[in-house]
């Protein structure tokens, strides 16, 4: 067990539907990643938050947004859903963020958009 | 854009051989590597992170190693088990300061009983 928490495992909804994905980090981690795994793709980062702000962007799509709380969860919120954003996404979380920390990755959510 | 290459893309061993596998990267602007271990219906988990130039790490049967000048790390596993079959995944951060890590699309390792 890693330690961080995502919920919920699996969702399926339908193409223009608004999803959201909850994530809680290790007990003590201030950073917060967000990663797509697709099918035939590597994992694809997405956004990381350090501390309630956004510390850096990936790929991200305008229709998908996320946001660290003061309790140091995050969500990542996906809108307009798209057959093809039917994907594994998985949080991760480190100590503070810095490059020679381990990222420590949920156990993701499987989203399906039908 | 940092471009992470792993070879060979998948791998099936007879239990007991050991293995190695390889990650490339740009050599200039490096300031780590990661190497995670991703079992089926299971998340990615840390193996490794290496810093220098000529680092060793070692863990169980495991091991790897960094050549920073010329972008490569080697992954070792020695003697493999039914247990080791997974994807093994490096990664590393775009920039220093910057939390855009990169990951390779994985050896899938699958050792036979």
């Amino acid at each position: 067990d890693s330690g961080v928490t995502q919920t919920p495992k699996h969702l399926i909804t339908a193409t223009g539907q608004r999803v959201t994905l909850r994530c809680s980090p290790r007990s003590g981690d201030l950073s917060v990643y967000w990663y797509q795994q697709s099918l035939d793709q590597g994992l694809q980062f997405l956004i990381q938050y350090y501390n309630g702000e956004e510390r850096a962007k990936g790929n991200i799509l305008e229709r998908f947004s996320a946001q660290q709380f003061p309790d140091l969860h995050s969500e990542l919120n996906l809108s307009s859903l798209e057959l093809g954003d039917s994907a594994l996404y998985f949080c991760a979380s480190s100590v503070d963020g810095a490059t020679n920390e381990k990222l420590f990755f949920g156990s993701g959510t499987q989203l399906s958009v039908l | 854009i940092l471009n992470v290459e792993q070879s060979p893309q998948s791998l099936h061993v007879q239990e007991g051989d050991s293995t190695n596998f390889t990650c490339s990267f740009p050599s200039s602007n490096f300031y780590a590597l990661h190497w995670y271990r991703w079992e089926t219906a299971k998340s990615p988990e840390a193996l490794f992170v290496m810093t220098l130039n000529g680092d060793e790490k070692k863990k169980g049967r495991i091991s790897a190693t960094l050549n920073t000048k010329e972008g490569y790390s080697y992954l070792y596993i020695k003697g493999s088990q039914p247990e080791d079959s997974a994807t093994y995944l490096c990664a590393l951060p775009l920039t220093s300061g910057t939390y855009k890590y990169i990951f390779g699309t994985g050896t899938r390792l699958k050792v036979l009983a």
